[in-house]
């Protein structure tokens, strides 16, 4: 499994743009990026997922650089409810698709 | 709306008892996974299923068991609960196809004493 290494915690001001780093030098061709939070003690949420290009839903950006060893999540206005811990995980199909998580980065948005 | 719901939400039990946790979804998915959450450790895959009759082991299945008899539910069974089995627990599941996200429960805080 291709290892994801983020920073422990990050702060950001409320109405600004959060950018969560994460490195996953060792990826494969066939292997997503994906990214979850966790607020408080609730099930991860999905937010969103990319292989190879940049992807854009409803709650953020992913920006995945073109050698694909490391991808930037963008909250575009975050709010004190993006309060979360971030998950950047690599889901790989030589290992069965599994999920698994890292310790993650606690963001914290201040008001 | 499909949904994926973990029961109990809370549970406390001694040590030596066998306990079991429930998870349930109705998104017809055929990939369920179980977690293990603890201070420190962010989430880790306790056991996962591909489909009806299969069982996997994760990282850390020492101590629990799986079953899955049917596409919607995947109980996890503590055969014989360990204070260090105390744990937050969440299931998850998803399609089957690559690419796919999974969904979460809200988790079974679980107490051995």
């Amino acid at each position: 499994d291709a290892k994801t290494t983020q920073p422990p915690s990050m702060d950001c001001a409320e109405g600004r743009a959060a950018n969560l780093p994460c490195n996953h030098s060792t990826i494969s061709g066939n292997e997503y990026v994906y990214w979850y939070r966790q607020i408080h003690s609730q099930g991860p949420q999905y937010i969103i997922h990319g292989l190879k290009n940049n992807e854009t839903n409803e709650m953020a950006s992913l920006i995945i650089t073109e050698d694909r060893k490391s991808s930037t999540l963008i909250l575009p206005h975050a709010t004190l409810r993006d309060t979360a811990v971030y998950y950047c995980i690599v889901r790989s199909p030589n290992t069965g698709n599994q999920f698994y998580f890292g310790t993650g980065t606690s963001l914290t948005v201040i008001p | 709306d499909a949904e994926i719901t973990q029961s109990p939400r809370h549970k406390i039990t001694e040590t030596g008892r066998q306990v079991t946790l429930a998870c349930h979804q109705t998104w017809n998915h055929n990939n369920m996974f179980w977690y293990r959450q603890d201070l420190g450790h962010g989430l880790r895959l306790i056991h996962y299923s591909y489909g009806v009759q299969d069982t996997n082991k994760g990282e850390v299945s020492d101590g629990y068991s799986v079953s899955r008899s049917n596409t919607e539910d995947l109980p996890l069974t503590l055969e014989s609960a360990a204070s260090s089995q105390t744990s937050v627990y969440f299931c998850a599941s998803s399609e089957s196809k690559i690419g796919a996200e999974a969904f979460f429960g809200q988790g079974t805080r679980l107490t051995v004493v």
